[in-house]
């Protein structure tokens, strides 16, 4: 399965940009990388999910590397709502694993007022 | 909106009773899943399941089993609880197709005492 490597955790001042990164070099061709997050005591969220190519949503950016084996999560503005564990997955589809997913330890990102 | 509903938020059970969480979602999905997330372990994938009375075992399935009679439906069983299996359970879902984001519950907290 495609593994996925983050540093344990980082830290930024609120208003300040945050870079989270993700290697994951064993990724395959089909895998999109998906990144959730996950406050105190709740279920992961949704943040934002790529293939190739960048995306940006209201939430945040996802720069994906040409050769698709790292990727950043960019939160453009962090708020103290942003301190959270922020974990980056990737979508194992294919043989008969289709659907598994595995999840790394995550980041956990402290947001400095 | 769209919903993962786990039945139990906060549970406590005896050592050797059965244990039933129940995890429902409203969004016809192929895929669920169930995980524990330890302090320090981050979220393991126990059991999921492509499909109706289908289901595959993922990384810890020891002391666990599942069952899935109906498609929005998927329990996680408990056989005899042990103190060990003191955790926070998370429950997953999506829809089988490529990129298609993940939503999860809120989580069950067992206790086993």
């Amino acid at each position: 399965d495609a593994k996925t490597t983050q540093p344990n955790s980082m830290e930024s001042n609120e208003e300040e940009p945050v870079h989270l990164p993700c290697n994951h070099s064993t990724i395959s061709g089909t895998d999109y990388i998906h990144w959730y997050r996950q406050l105190p005591s709740q279920g992961p969220e949704y943040v934002i999910h790529g293939l190739t190519s960048n995306v940006n949503n209201r939430m945040a950016s996802l720069a994906i590397a040409e050769d698709r084996k790292s990727s950043t999560l960019i939160l453009h503005r962090a708020t103290l709502r942003d301190a959270a564990v922020y974990y980056c997955i990737l979508r194992d589809a294919g043989g008969t694993s289709y659907g598994k997913l595995t999840f790394g330890q995550g980041t956990i990102l402290t947001v400095h007022p | 909106d769209v919903k993962v509903t786990q039945s139990s938020r906060y549970l406590v059970k005896r050592t050797g009773e059965k244990v039933f969480l129940e995890c429902v979602q409203d969004m016809d999905h192929e895929n669920m899943f169930w995980y524990r997330q330890d302090p320090g372990l981050g979220l393991r994938l126990i059991y999921f399941s492509y499909d109706v009375k289908m289901k595959e075992k993922g990384d810890i399935p020891e002391g666990y089993s599942v069952s899935r009679e109906k498609k929005e439906r998927f329990s996680l069983i408990l056989e005899s609880a042990s103190t060990n299996q003191t955790s926070m359970y998370l429950c997953a879902s999506y829809r089988a197709e490529r990129g298609n984001t993940i939503y999860f519950g809120e989580g069950s907290w067992l206790t086993v005492v």
